[in-house]
């Protein structure tokens, strides 16, 4: 079956401008969290969807934010960009319930340069 | 919210080495796994390993959840198998928590 899709896989953007980052997960799959991988801080979390709602959230600005639509799909928006926010973005699904147990699988990744 | 150590954080073996990589959790976690990240930057799942030990090919697992570590086992190791290891977990919430990896690089 399908894996987690993200798109775009690359983008450039200047400074100020938004982005808009699209993740499908694995069907079946409704929970989708979202994570941001640079070389000086390491693979951090940003937040988690459920059910259309966001479960948990990491320490990230409010320049960072996400949704969940009704067939499970997730985007993330990040609005007034920084230099400091060129990173690979990372979408992972899971199956998920009430709990927050199960295997994690991610996307490929989005790649954000910003110039 | 928990913290996760990774060791050693470079490692360089040749061909048909063996070795051990290791994850050290400052608390109880749950949803334990191993990931491979591979040169374009997908995290690979190699293990899904809350406690017990697992095996996969010339891959192994072990998890030691009352100690709060896990081990993964690298055998007759290839050049395909370089790349960074991660190992993530959560605590008591949905929040994936990630090591800062084991950069590993197999020479012929």
């Amino acid at each position: 079956k399908a894996g987690v899709t993200q798109t775009p896989r690359y983008l450039i953007k200047t400074r100020g401008q938004q982005v808009t980052l699209s993740c499908s997960p694995i069907s079946g799959h409704r929970s989708v969290s979202w994570y941001q991988q640079t070389p000086g801080q390491g693979l951090q979390f940003l937040f988690e969807y459920f059910s259309e709602t966001q479960r948990n959230k990491g320490n990230f600005p409010g320049r960072f934010s996400g949704r969940q639509f009704s067939n499970s799909r997730s985007e993330m928006n990040v609005s007034t960009l920084e230099l400091g926010d060129s990173a690979l973005y990372l979408c992972a699904s899971r199956k998920a319930g009430g709990s927050y147990t199960g295997e994690l699988f991610f996307g490929e990744g989005s790649r954000l340069t910003v110039l | 919210g928990i913290q996760v150590e990774q060791s050693p954080p470079d490692l360089i073996l040749q061909e048909g080495a063996n070795s051990t990589l290791r994850c050290n959790f400052s608390d109880s976690v749950n949803n334990l796994q191993w990931f491979h990240q591979n040169p374009w930057g997908q995290l690979i799942n190699l293990f899904y390993i809350p406690s017990g030990t697992k095996q996969n090919g010339r891959l192994s697992a072990t998890t030691v959840a009352t100690e709060r570590y896990s081990l993964l086992y690298i055998s007759s190791s290839q050049t395909t198998d370089s790349g960074v290891y991660f190992c993530a977990g959560t605590g008591t919430a949905s929040k994936l928590t990630f090591g800062t990896g084991t950069r590993l690089q197999v020479t012929l």
